[in-house]
Parts: C-alpha cells; sequence; structure tokens
C-alpha cells in the first residue's frame, strides 16, 4: 500500500510560535493532500484540503492565515501552525490519495502540545 | 444531521469471535465511497476496506468484510477471528461525488472503540 509519512511525530512548543508539520508520499505522487484535525477520543475533523500548485481549500471555520498549507511537490504538503496556542494542541493527522484511486492513506500524525 | 453514524462508541469481542461494528449513513448521491479505517493507540489511521455504492458485490479484505446494505443505507464492517492486535479505534467514513474542484471530502463517523479479550 501507499506510504505516507508525517514529521514531526510529536512537538512542544511555547505559545506564540510557528510550528511546520511535514507531510510526505513515499512511493507515489500525491495530487492532493488532506490535513485532519483530532481532539482525544473525537472523530477526526477536516481542515483543509491541499492541492499541488494551487491554493488550498480551508473547511468552513478553519483559519487560512491560523494554518498555512503549502503543497510545493507531488510528494510533500506542510501545515505551519502559526502564532500557536494552547487550544491549538491536538493531534494533526494527513492524508493523500493516489491519483484515480479512492482510498486516502494517512500519516503516523503530529501530536501538538502548545504550552 | 449526520452523514456517518456509527452507534458504539464501545465494543467487547471474545478472542477468536467474529464482531459486527455498526455503521449507517446519510446521503442524496448516487455515487459514492464507503471506508472503514483503523486507529491503534499510537494514533496511526489504517485504511482497511473500501466499498463503491456501484459495487455490487460485498468488499472483503481478509478477515474484514463489509456488510453494504444499501437501501438500509448501512455498511457494516465484520472482523471475523478477532485477535489481540484487532483492539482499537474504528472509523467509518463515506466519500461523497467531489462537487468542486474536483477534489474528495471524506466524512468520518465517531469511531467504535474495540477492545479484544482474551
Amino acid at each position: 500500500g501507499a506510504v505516507v509519512s508525517q514529521h514531526p511525530s510529536r512537538v512542544i512548543c511555547k505559545s506564540g510560535t510557528s510550528v511546520k508539520i511535514e507531510c510526505r508520499s513515499l512511493d507515489f505522487q500525491a495530487t492532493t493532500m488532506f490535513w485532519y484535525r483530532q481532539f482525544p477520543k473525537k472523530s477526526l475533523m477536516l481542515m483543509a484540503t491541499s492541492n499541488e500548485g494551487s491554493k488550498a481549500t480551508y473547511e468552513q471555520g478553519v483559519e487560512k492565515d491560523k494554518f498555512l498549507i503549502n503543497h510545493a511537490s507531488l510528494t510533500l504538503s506542510t501545515l505551519t501552525v502559526t502564532s500557536a496556542h494552547p487550544e491549538d494542541s491536538s493531534f494533526y493527522i494527513c492524508s493523500a490519495r493516489v491519483f484515480g484511486e479512492e482510498t486516502q492513506y494517512f500519516g503516523p500524525g503530529t501530536r501538538l502540545l502548545v504550552l | 444531521a449526520q452523514k456517518i453514524t456509527q452507534t458504539q462508541p464501545g465494543m467487547f469481542v471474545q478472542e477468536k469471535e467474529a464482531v459486527t461494528l455498526d455503521c449507517t449513513y446519510d446521503t442524496s448521491d448516487q455515487s459514492y465511497g464507503l471506508f472503514w479505517y483503523k486507529q491503534p493507540s499510537s494514533g496511526e489511521m489504517i485504511f482497511l476496506i473500501y466499498q463503491g455504492s456501484y459495487d455490487e458485490q460485498n468488499a472483503t479484505e481478509g478477515r474484514y468484510s463489509l456488510n453494504f446494505q444499501k437501501a438500509r443505507k448501512s455498511a457494516n464492517l465484520v472482523i471475523s477471528a478477532s485477535q489481540l492486535g484487532d483492539s482499537a479505534m474504528y472509523f467509518c467514513a463515506m466519500r461523497e461525488l467531489p462537487y468542486s474542484g474536483g477534489y474528495q471530502k471524506v466524512t468520518f463517523g465517531t469511531g467504535t472503540k474495540l477492545q479484544v479479550i482474551p
């Protein structure tokens, strides 16, 4: 199956700093990547859809300036949490879709803790 | 209204027994896809099985099978011969037709926590 990696796996930062999370498709080209957020014991909430070479499409209620998404190549998308605050602490998980397939393959996730 | 409903927040099953995890969905689209994912305590989401709305046969992948009842809008996951490693959260999800921009949006249910008892 397709492999998606995320880096870092966990990060602790101070309030007010920015954090960048990388999502890579290792053995396939992903024209579309997705970013989700998951609170403890809750379901996944889609934050945005990232298309290579174009602006990300954000879901209603997700702040574009807060969560910057860049999809510069067919194998890499990044999520930057700008001026992080404690309420941004969460589990962030990306997924990628293989062109022509239905399935989204997920990365291992990144646990963010903002102090 | 919830698009994906998983009514069982938690389930127990004896090792080697079969278990069914319920999932119902709501859509007015004729074409859609249904997925099941497994999330162990480590957090990664593991794809298990996929069923297309036009697939006539129920999907099967090893010990996993999807009991697809289109008229009832249900897509239950059946795990046969449960193993201790099956203990995890299980999420049902649905992809509806792309409505703009050509991308797929997948909606997840709230999940069912399965615990396999030795």
